[in-house]
């Protein structure tokens, strides 16, 4: 069965400090693994996914994810915080390509501190 | 980018009264449209998948005949929540996606509170 562990309830960081938000899966097959990013009372937007390919994805905002298959993880990560980018942040896994029920983890609230 | 829109945004109703809450994709034709619940500080459950012209497909432990779900378009998909009571406040986002495309499209939400 597919599963996402976002093991963190909240990660704290200044601004201007990395930021990494743990995400690991359990699938079968190939994942297709998701980060979104959700602000009070709205929906999601999407960050940047990992189909293939080279494993550092970059994506939206300054964010990029490491997939890493051995340790089954995929981490969200960025350089340099913002105090904008305090949100709740959530990872997500589709298992089988064509099958699109997608699996979303628990969420990491990030804050910010300036 | 793809927009989704929900309409309402919020929406309060008095219990065993019916809410419906539609689910448009403004600039795209969603083969797929998927309903999910969201609680207070916790993630997204899926509810349903439904396809365009045909029956939604419900995820265990969801009551059909209560979340009542219609996609009778390309464009647009209702969720109707019948006799609405207090536990199914909640916030209920609907996403979409196009045939063979990886990504779905997220709508902003609709808060339904039940008194």
């Amino acid at each position: 069965a597919q599963s996402v562990a976002q093991p963190e309830d909240q990660v704290n960081v200044a601004e201007g400090n990395p930021l990494t938000v743990k995400c690991t899966y359990s699938v079968s097959g190939n994942p297709y693994l998701f980060w979104y990013v959700q602000y009070p009372n709205r929906g999601l937007q999407f960050l940047l996914k990992y189909i293939t390919g080279d494993n550092l994805v970059k994506g939206s905002y300054g964010f990029e994810a490491e997939f890493n298959k051995s340790q089954t993880s995929f981490h969200l990560k960025k350089p340099s915080a913002l105090v904008s980018d305090s949100a709740l942040y959530f990872c997500a896994v589709r298992g089988l390509p064509g099958g699109f029920k997608t699996i979303f983890g628990a969420g990491t609230r990030l804050f910010v501190k300036a | 980018g793809a927009v989704v829109s929900q309409h309402p945004s919020r929406v309060i109703c008095k219990s065993g009264t019916s809410v419906k809450i539609e689910c448009r994709s403004l600039d795209f034709q969603a083969t797929t449209m998927f309903w999910y619940r969201q609680f207070p500080k916790k993630s997204l459950m899926l509810m349903a998948t439904s396809n365009e012209g045909s029956k939604a497909t419900y995820e265990q432990g969801v009551e059909k005949d209560k979340f009542l779900i219609n996609h009778a378009s390309l464009t647009l998909s209702t969720l109707t929540v019948t006799s609405a009571h207090p536990e199914d406040s909640s916030f209920y986002i609907c996403s979409a996606r196009v045939a063979g495309d990886d990504e779905q499209f997220f709508g902003p939400g609709t808060r339904l509170t039940v008194l």
